[in-house]
């Protein structure tokens, strides 16, 4: 049973460019979650998806953007990229109504020069 | 306002030694979850242990146990018999009805096991 999967492992790009992160949940989990991780900090919520849907938004800019697909696996978007936006990139799967569970990716290390 | 604290940055703990990690969180909602994780150097997100508020019993997962107190809106990680493999980062999060849809973390413990 594969778990969480993320794609890119690394990325390095320059500022005001794009990039799509992409996420593929636990088997059976319909939910997708999104966190960026600055350097020694805690994670922080950006957006939750479930049926394809924006469910809730942390406090990130319009900048981020998301989709969740039929097979529920996710890309995270990120536009006009800052040096700030430097982080490492969490995916989190879980199932409606099953609040105690939440499993985590790889992550994606994003690197903005 | 829903907050958790992790009031230690760093931890030395001797190989085989117990440690306890502390965390401590503000909500005002009566159903909410709590729960532990580890990040190794790799970076990937590690569930350890869950304890919903309503759980009577302290949660337990091998060498991991959470010591929950309501009253005092503490839920410390106990891990017994450390290995080096603990060295990591722990993070404590919360997830309640009013955050419904994302976990609320604290800052985190770097916890360094010496052999």
């Amino acid at each position: 049973d594969a778990g969480v999967t993320q794609s890119p492992t690394h990325l390095i790009k320059t500022r005001g460019q794009q990039v799509t992160l992409r996420c593929s949940p636990k088997s059976g989990h319909d939910t997708v979650s999104w966190y960026q991780q600055a350097l020694g900090q805690g994670p922080q919520f950006i957006f939750q998806y479930y049926e394809e849907e924006e469910r809730q938004r942390g406090n990130f800019p319009d900048r981020f953007s998301g989709h969740q697909f039929p097979n529920y696996s996710s890309e995270l978007n990120v536009n006009a990229l800052l040096l700030g936006d430097s982080a490492l990139y969490l995916c989190a799967s879980s199932s409606q109504g099953v609040v105690h569970e939440q499993f985590f990716g790889p992550g994606t290390r994003l690197t903005v020069l | 306002a829903q907050k958790i604290t992790q009031t230690q940055p760093g931890m030395f703990v001797q190989e085989k030694e117990a440690v306890t990690l502390d965390c401590t969180y503000d909500t005002s909602d009566q159903s909410y979850g709590l729960f532990w994780y580890k990040q190794p150097s790799s970076g990937e997100m590690i569930f350890l242990i869950y304890q919903g508020s309503y759980d009577e019993q302290n949660a337990t997962e091998g060498r991991y146990s959470l010591n929950f107190q309501k009253a005092r809106k503490s839920a410390n990680l106990v891990i017994s018999a450390s290995q080096l493999g603990d060295s990591a980062m722990y993070f404590c999060a919360m997830r309640t009805p009013d955050s419904n849809y994302q976990l609320i973390w604290g800052a985190g413990t770097k916890l360094i096991i010496k052999p």
